[in-house]
């Protein structure tokens, strides 16, 4: 069955600062996509990445990069040099499906409180 | 494009009362699906739909019904509310496609039941 953990509730860290939140996924299948959601105060799901289980590249746009290990079924995000508009809900969010049609399984998210 | 609307924002409703919450996409989706997320907890999903006519249950489907008659239109139907269905309630589509895409999520409602 699949499954996402992201074990850190909640992270507080002063503005400048590097924050990486972690996510670790349980899948059985070979394919399967990786996703990272930003949940601002809001309330909205805003995308961030989508990534698949055959491009094992690190990816960096602007401030973030992510971190996607096979080894150890970890896509971990990391902001650099963090700002207080980061402050938000991350969720990591897995589907096996390879199609455009998916069943995401959402971690339960880490709450990023940056300070300033 | 509005992309994906969701009508009400925000719905208190009593104990056995019934209601339907809108979700409208204007992307030509034939992909929809609906989330629920609970406090402090990720979105589960509670039924998708893979096109007009066609719906099916997700993870979490008891006390909910869909119906798709249109492609844009992908409503959520409450019967008799319970305190359990207090959630904030997501409404997404994506595209389809050769390949994966994000799902683009609405706004959310967010429903007390009392």
């Amino acid at each position: 069955a699949q499954k996402v953990t992201q074990a850190q509730t909640e992270i507080s860290v002063v503005e400048k600062e590097d924050v990486t939140l972690d996510c670790v996924y349980e899948t059985r299948d070979t394919t399967y996509y990786l996703f990272w959601y930003k949940q601002p105060p809001s309330g909205e799901l805003v995308f961030l990445i989508r990534r698949n289980s055959f491009d094992e590249q690190n990816e960096i746009s602007g401030r973030y990069s992510w971190n996607f290990q096979k080894s150890t079924s970890s896509f971990n995000f990391t902001i650099t040099a963090s700002q207080v508009v980061d402050s938000a809900v991350y969720f990591c969010a897995l589907s096996e499906s390879n199609t455009g049609f998916q069943k995401l399984v959402f971690g339960t998210g880490t709450r990023l409180l940056v300070s300033p | 494009n509005a992309g994906v609307t969701q009508t009400p924002k925000f719905r208190i409703l009593k104990i056995g009362q019934s209601m339907t919450l809108q979700c409208t996409q204007d992307m030509n989706h034939n992909y929809m699906y609906w989330y629920r997320q609970d406090p402090g907890m990720g979105l589960k999903l509670i039924y998708y739909s893979v096109g007009a006519g066609i719906t099916d249950k997700g993870e979490v489907p008891n006390g909910y019904n869909v119906s798709r008659s249109t492609t844009e239109d992908f409503p959520l139907r409450l019967e008799l509310a319970a305190p359990s269905q207090t959630s904030v309630y997501f409404c997404a589509s994506s595209p389809v496609a050769p390949r994966v895409y994000e799902q683009y999520f609405g706004p959310g409602t967010r429903l007390t039941v009392t």
